[in-house]
């Protein structure tokens, strides 16, 4: 079956700006988690949705935003774009919420360089 | 707070031969599992293996060997007969076990594989 995938792969913003990343979860998943890799910070996690409804959340401004949709789709939008918002961000899909850890698998990702 | 913590920014290896990664982590939680993820250039993060708290036995996935030693809080992941295509970042993670649900991945700051031939 087809994996987690990311839309678009690369994108290139100014500050300021916005922008909309999207992650479809494997058929069947209805957990998404986020997180933000970057050289300095690492991986560091954004946040979770499970049927629609914010689970958990990381320790980002309120720039960073998600939500999720009843076909478990999820896209994540931040405002006001920084400098350092530059980063791949990676998506993962679960059958559930808090769930076996083999089940849990990332997408390639979406690399966002803002200038 | 939960942290992991992974000493070697970049290892060398042969072709052929073991190769161990170090991971050390804090926590005050009974409860959690440890994680080891493959991040090659590609960007897409693999899972390799998973050890539970209060699992008795170290994990082994195929090639793939994750040594715990609960008291010492580490989780060193083992690799056996390295090849080529192994060659990539490591990252070891931790997530807390409470209730019947998990909360989100920790990671380390990665360790880079590199396997000579």
């Amino acid at each position: 079956k087809a994996g987690v995938t990311q839309t678009p792969r690369y994108l290139i913003k100014t500050r300021g700006q916005q922008v909309t990343l999207s992650c479809s979860p494997i058929s069947g998943h209805r957990s998404v988690s986020w997180y933000q890799q970057t050289p300095g910070q690492g991986l560091q996690f954004l946040f979770e949705y499970f049927s629609e409804t914010q689970r958990n959340k990381g320790n980002f401004p309120g720039r960073f935003s998600g939500r999720q949709f009843s076909n478990s789709r999820s896209e994540m939008n931040v405002s006001t774009l920084e400098l350092g918002d530059s980063a791949l961000y990676l998506c993962a899909s679960s059958r559930q919420a808090g769930t076996d850890p083999h089940e849990q698998y990332f997408g390639p990702g979406t690399r966002l360089t803002v200038t | 707070a939960q942290k992991i913590t992974q000493t070697q920014p970049g290892m060398f290896v042969q072709e052929k031969e073991a190769v161990t990664l170090d991971c050390t982590y804090d926590t005050s939680d009974p409860s959690y599992g440890l994680f080891w993820y493959k991040q090659p250039s590609s960007g897409e993060m693999i899972f390799l293996i998973y050890q539970g708290s209060y699992d008795q036995q170290n994990a082994t996935e195929g090639r793939y060997s994750l040594n715990f030693q609960k008291a010492r809080k580490s989780a060193n992941l083992v690799i056996s007969a390295s090849q080529l295509g192994d060659s990539a970042m490591y990252f070891c993670a931790m997530r807390r076990n409470y209730g019947g649900s998990q909360g989100n991945l920790i990671f380390g700051k990665g360790t880079k594989l590199s396997v000579k031939p």
